[in-house]
């Protein structure tokens, strides 16, 4: 069973240019998580859906920072425009259900805004 | 809001010896608690999960972590290392009442011949 796919695994963007990421999450996870990882630092939670509904947005940077999950299946999370604080990894993560479900991990996209 | 304490960023430690990685969280409420392990160029996985029930909790590969609630710990342990160890760990909790989910800054551990 294929993991959880994400693209692109590494982005190199000046600053004030737009960036999107990509997640295909496992077959059948209804629930898809956006992390946030900077250097030496745990990841942060972005977003969480519920198949389409994005049930946690609270830490997401709503002014230039959107995520979309159409259909309930793979999702994109865009940065317009990028800061160079931003320069992190972003994780994308899927489970069968709720928060007690194990979370399973994509390689990440490691991005750089210069 | 939650906050996940890994007071340890890196633990050295010779094979076969011992090793503890420490977590604390911050409230008593009710909480779910995980260790996920991140090996080398490899995405993160978990390795354990306290849900309920018996306050010991253990992984496929020698891992054992307890849930002290007076504490608020979560502790990993291992009696014996081997190279193969050699990750970073996370430990993460989730709060019962909100769904939300909070990872510590992670514990490097070198396992060394």
């Amino acid at each position: 069973e294929a993991g959880v796919v994400q693209s692109p695994r590494y982005k190199i963007i000046e600053k004030k240019q737009p960036v999107a990421f990509w997640c295909n999450p496992i077959s059948g996870h209804n629930t898809l998580y956006w992390y946030l990882q900077n250097l030496g630092q745990g990841p942060e939670l972005l977003i969480r859906y519920e198949n389409e509904e994005a049930v946690d947005d609270s830490q997401l940077p709503k002014d230039r920072f959107s995520a979309e999950r159409l259909k309930g299946v793979d999702s994109t999370l865009k940065i317009q425009p990028a800061e160079l604080g931003d320069s992190a990894v972003y994780l994308c993560a899927s489970s069968p259900g709720t928060v007690t479900d194990t979370q399973y991990f994509g390689p990440g996209t490691r991005l750089t805004v210069l | 809001a939650q906050s996940v304490t890994q007071l340890d960023s890196q633990v050295p430690v010779f094979e076969e010896a011992p090793v503890e990685l420490r977590c604390n969280y911050s409230s008593s409420v009710s909480v779910y608690l995980f260790w996920y392990v991140q090996y080398p160029n490899q995405g993160l996985q978990l390795l354990l999960k306290y849900l309920s029930g018996s306050t010991l909790v253990e992984s496929i590969n020698g891992f054992e972590a307890e849930f002290n609630k007076s504490q608020t710990s979560f502790h990993l342990r291992k009696p014996s290392v081997h190279i193969s160890d050699t990750a970073e760990y996370f430990c993460a909790v989730s709060d019962r009442d909100f769904n939300k989910f909070y990872f510590g800054s992670g514990t490097k551990l070198n396992v060394k011949p």
